[in-house]
């Protein structure tokens, strides 16, 4: 059935970097388009990215556009999400997810990224 | 961006409980409207797409309906296993938006 696995979060100081990645298993990850959903604490979700499969359209948030870049690696069935200018408003658990049926059919179970100094 | 607007914010029930929440569009979204449930600490299950189609495992006491600008997500007879906060999501326009959430409570 497949299974999504989120790594790379945790405390960044304000201003840092930061790469999340996903591990894609159990399907053919090169076939879907594959977004980043993040969600900060009390909040609803907040879509945050999305590659197609070809891996070369991507589109962003207006709220990370120009500071974070998300990219694939087919051959390492790998999602990633470079973040960098990082400020207290990006703090959330960051969720990959598969796009299907006109939605997100797939997610992992999140990485938490916390902003603080 | 489309906005969406989840009432109620939260809500008490008892097993067997037929539970209605309501999702509204800040503009016509045509069908194009899913549901996800979430629960603490797991990842979220994509319940219902394109308004009432339930995703394959889905339990039949789950069902949706609207169009337009108004949708509700129904459980007919509620679950021990339901209690959780259940999410709709627009797919007509992006940014793809979510409303901000219904929990389900006992």
């Amino acid at each position: 059935q497949g299974q999504l696995v989120e790594s790379g979060g945790g405390v960044v100081q304000p201003g840092r970097s930061l790469r999340l990645s996903c591990a894609a298993s159990g399907f053919s990850f090169r076939r879907f388009g594959m977004h980043w959903i993040r969600q900060a604490p009390g909040k609803g979700p907040e879509w945050v990215a999305v590659i197609w499969y070809n891996a070369i359209n991507k589109y962003y948030a207006d709220s990370v556009k120009g500071r974070f870049i998300i990219s694939r690696d087919d051959s390492q069935n790998t999602l990633y999400l470079e973040m960098s200018s990082l400020s207290a408003e990006d703090t959330a658990v960051y969720f990959c997810a598969r796009e299907a049926f006109d939605g997100f059919d797939m997610w992992g179970q999140g990485t938490m990224v916390s902003v603080s100094s | 961006d489309i906005q969406m607007t989840q009432s109620p914010s939260s809500l008490s029930a008892s097993v067997g409980d037929r539970v209605t929440i309501t999702c509204r569009a800040s503009q016509s979204i045509n069908s194009n409207l899913n549901w996800y449930q979430r629960k603490p600490g797991k990842a979220p299950v994509f319940l219902i797409y394109a308004v009432s189609t339930l995703q394959s495992g889905v339990p039949s006491r789950f069902s949706g309906s609207g169009s337009g600008t108004d949708f509700t997500l129904t459980i007919s007879s509620l679950q021990p296993e339901d209690f959780a906060t259940y999410y709709c999501q627009q797919s007509y326009s992006s940014p793809w938006t979510f409303g901000q959430g219904t929990k389900v409570e006992i």
